[in-house]
């Protein structure tokens, strides 16, 4: 069955430090990857995709992720966590190159920053 | 340039009630998609519109939920009767194309409903 498991339910990292947030997935065809952030009263805002090419990708806000297919995995990183970056992250996959793809999603991940 | 907007943004109605949700998508956007997520759990693909047509409905919950997309324009989520099992939140999301490989789905805030 397709799916996305995102094993943390909620971390809590100190402003400055590293952040790390696991997804990991099970899907068919050729993945196409997404993680997406929902601030408080916000809707979902794409940080990133991967759908081919280097597997280190850039997003905005300063994170990054990287696809492994040997691990099925596309965690996201950011060097240093900023007290704005607290909200849920949502790790998501879709069908590559189909004509209209529904997103399969995690459960999310919801980060707080200590100070 | 105008986002994805969802009307309302909070609806609280009593069980056996019907209650209508409204997506605008960004202009010129092919694809609409409706989502939603029960509390605790995952946000879940309900359907997929093309223009006006409806492209993928195989994630509507049952017979009690009717999405429409008048000339392809905006959408309309209605449920009727409403049950609590229908409570949660209720994402729109948009994009370019009728092949969207490499488009980004905008999404919009939600609407929370709460049936009660």
């Amino acid at each position: 069955a397709q799916s996305v498991t995102q094993p943390d339910i909620h971390i809590t990292v100190s402003e400055g430090a590293s952040l790390e947030l696991r997804c990991n997935y099970s899907y068919g065809a050729t993945p196409y990857l997404f993680w997406y952030v929902q601030s408080p009263g916000q809707g979902l805002q794409l940080l990133l995709k991967y759908f081919s090419g280097d597997t280190l990708v850039q997003g905005i806000k300063g994170f990054e992720a990287e696809f492994k297919r040997s691990q099925s995995s596309f965690n996201l990183r950011k060097p240093s966590v900023h007290w704005s970056d607290a909200a849920e992250y949502f790790c998501a996959v879709g069908a590559w190159a189909s004509a209209g793809t529904a997103l399969i999603f995690g459960k999310g991940t919801t980060l707080s920053v200590s100070s | 340039e105008a986002g994805v907007t969802q009307f309302p943004s909070h609806s609280v109605i009593e069980k056996g009630q019907t209650v209508t949700l409204r997506c605008d998508p960004i202009s010129g956007h092919d694809n609409l998609y409706w989502y939603r997520r029960v509390m605790g759990k995952e946000i879940k693909f309900l359907l997929h519109f093309v223009k006006e047509s409806k492209q993928d409905e195989s994630g509507m919950p049952n017979n009690r939920f009717l999405a429409e997309r008048t000339g392809g324009t905006y959408s309309t989520l209605k449920v009727q009767p409403a049950e609590l099992e229908d409570s949660g939140v209720y994402f729109c999301a948009s994009s370019q194309g009728i092949r969207d490989l490499g488009s980004e789905a905008f999404f919009g805030q939600g609407t929370r409903l709460t049936v009660v």
